[in-house]
């Protein structure tokens, strides 16, 4: 079966512009997690999302957002970029709810933003 | 909120060597996961510990869930270059939000 897919996977943006990322879960998965990785932070939840409704969230500005569709496939937006935002955006898909499973989750190969 | 510490950060280690990370969390977790991302790569999901004191084997890799669970260690036996990368413990709070915290992570060299 097709694993998480992210697009796009590489993008560079300049400072204020803003950015939409997508994520496809792998099919029958609800639950969509965002996670920020910069060499210095490491991962950094972003948000969660099952059946279309945010479950968690970091501590991330406003400027990030993301919402779900019906057919769990996710975005998420950056507003005003900076300079600091420039790092790989991981999308993960799990089954169920994070807080509720037991299970893993199944990451996808990233999308890599550059901010100039 | 809850932190996930992971150390070394970074451990060179000749082949055949062994090799330990530590994982301690500032709260009870509700389960541990170990990850590991090879250079360039993404996550990949290695195991899963939700008993007080569990210990869990794969080949050559040991993990261990501390007995108060907030602790956990990954032990691998003689290293092999295949080995290398960065492995990330993801803790879950035992109450409240429960998205999983990942550790800052373990980069692993091996030297052939």
């Amino acid at each position: 079966k097709a694993g998480v897919t992210q697009t796009p996977r590489y993008l560079i943006k300049t400072r204020g512009q803003q950015v939409t990322l997508s994520c496809s879960p792998i099919s029958g998965h609800r639950s969509v997690s965002w996670y920020q990785q910069t060499p210095g932070q490491g991962l950094q939840f972003l948000f969660e999302y099952f059946s279309e409704t945010q479950r968690n969230k970091g501590n991330f500005p406003g400027r990030f957002s993301g919402r779900q569709f019906s057919n769990s496939r996710s975005e998420m937006n950056v507003s005003t970029l900076e300079l600091g935002d420039s790092a790989l955006y991981l999308c993960a898909s799990s089954q169920t709810l994070q807080g509720a499973n037991t299970g893993e989750l199944f990451f996808g190969e990233g999308s890599r933003l550059t901010v100039l | 909120g809850q932190q996930v510490m992971q150390i070394p950060q970074y451990q060179h280690v000749q082949e055949g060597e062994d090799f330990t990370t530590y994982c301690n969390s500032s709260t009870t977790l509700s389960n541990i996961q170990w990850y590991k991302q090879r250079p360039g790569g993404h996550p990949v999901f290695l195991i899963q510990l939700v008993k007080s004191g569990e210990v869990k084997k794969q080949k050559r890799l040991t993990f261990q869930f501390g007995e108060a669970k907030k602790n956990s260690s990954l032990h691998i036996t003689a290293t092999q270059t295949t080995d290398v990368g960065t492995y990330f413990c993801a803790g879950r709070r035992d109450t409240g939000r429960r998205a999983l915290t990942f550790g800052s992570g373990t980069r692993l060299q091996v030297q052939p």
